[in-house]
């Protein structure tokens, strides 16, 4: 069985300002990470994922996410919070053995992150 | 740029009635899924579909659900006999891969919000 937890519903940050989501897992085999973004009224967009190459791994509006195996966690992080950031983000895994698509991802259940000006 | 489009944006429909959403993935993807959030909870994998036949299945999709692609262009959900607890947003997504490779990214759509009242 896999599962997700997303630490906090809501996180508010200052434009400028570090951005950090939390996310950890529970997967009793290796598991496959991803990192989606909602923006109002649109579908949810792949912003990274980790497939077991590189721990660190690089997204797009620069973001990336670090993949620590000891503390089961797969947090998201972005140097300097921009206004256009605000949006819904979702943490999921998967363990299917493709490591791609969309098959049997479980997602968490979200956190809105909301940018200060 | 191709985007996975999603028909209604909104349904409302009467306990017991069947319903069907609409999906219209993007043209040279071959997986398609579909997905549901109930409202403040987390996203749920449904179904998936490959070769005109569903690839994997989650608890949630009973026989009350059904998917097709009728004419190589759309991908629908059927909910036969819509209950209370069916009400939720209803995501549908394609990938043109789902193995390793580089083309393995889900694009999904906006979204149907079904409300069975």
């Amino acid at each position: 069985a896999q599962s997700v937890t997303q630490l906090g519903s809501h996180v508010s940050v200052s434009e400028g300002a570090l951005v950090l989501l939390r996310c950890n897992y529970s997967s009793s085999v290796p598991p496959y990470l991803f990192w989606y973004v909602q923006y109002p009224n649109q579908g949810l967009q792949l912003l990274l994922k980790y497939t077991s190459a590189a721990t660190l791994v690089k997204g797009i509006n620069g973001f990336e996410a670090e993949f620590k195996k000891s503390e089961t966690s797969f947090h998201l992080t972005k140097p300097s919070a921009h206004m256009s950031d605000a949006a819904e983000y979702f943490c999921a895994v998967s363990t299917r053995e493709s490591g791609g698509g969309a098959d049997g991802l479980t997602f968490g259940k979200g956190t809105h992150l909301i940018i200060q000006p | 740029e191709p985007e996975v489009t999603q028909t209604p944006s909104h349904q409302v429909t009467q306990m017991g009635q069947e319903v069907i959403l609409r999906c219209v993935p993007i043209s040279n993807h071959l997986y398609f899924y579909w997905y549901r959030q109930i409202l403040g909870q987390k996203v749920e994998f449904l179904v998936s579909f490959y070769n005109n036949e569903i690839s994997e299945k989650s608890e949630i999709f009973d026989d009350q659900f059904s998917v097709e692609r009728p004419d190589g262009s759309n991908f629908t959900l059927k909910i036969r006999s819509t209950k209370l607890e069916d009400s939720a947003m209803y995501f549908c997504a394609s990938s043109e891969d789902r193995g390793r490779g580089t083309n393995t990214e889900a694009f999904f759509g906006q979204g149907t919000r079904l409300t069975v009242v």
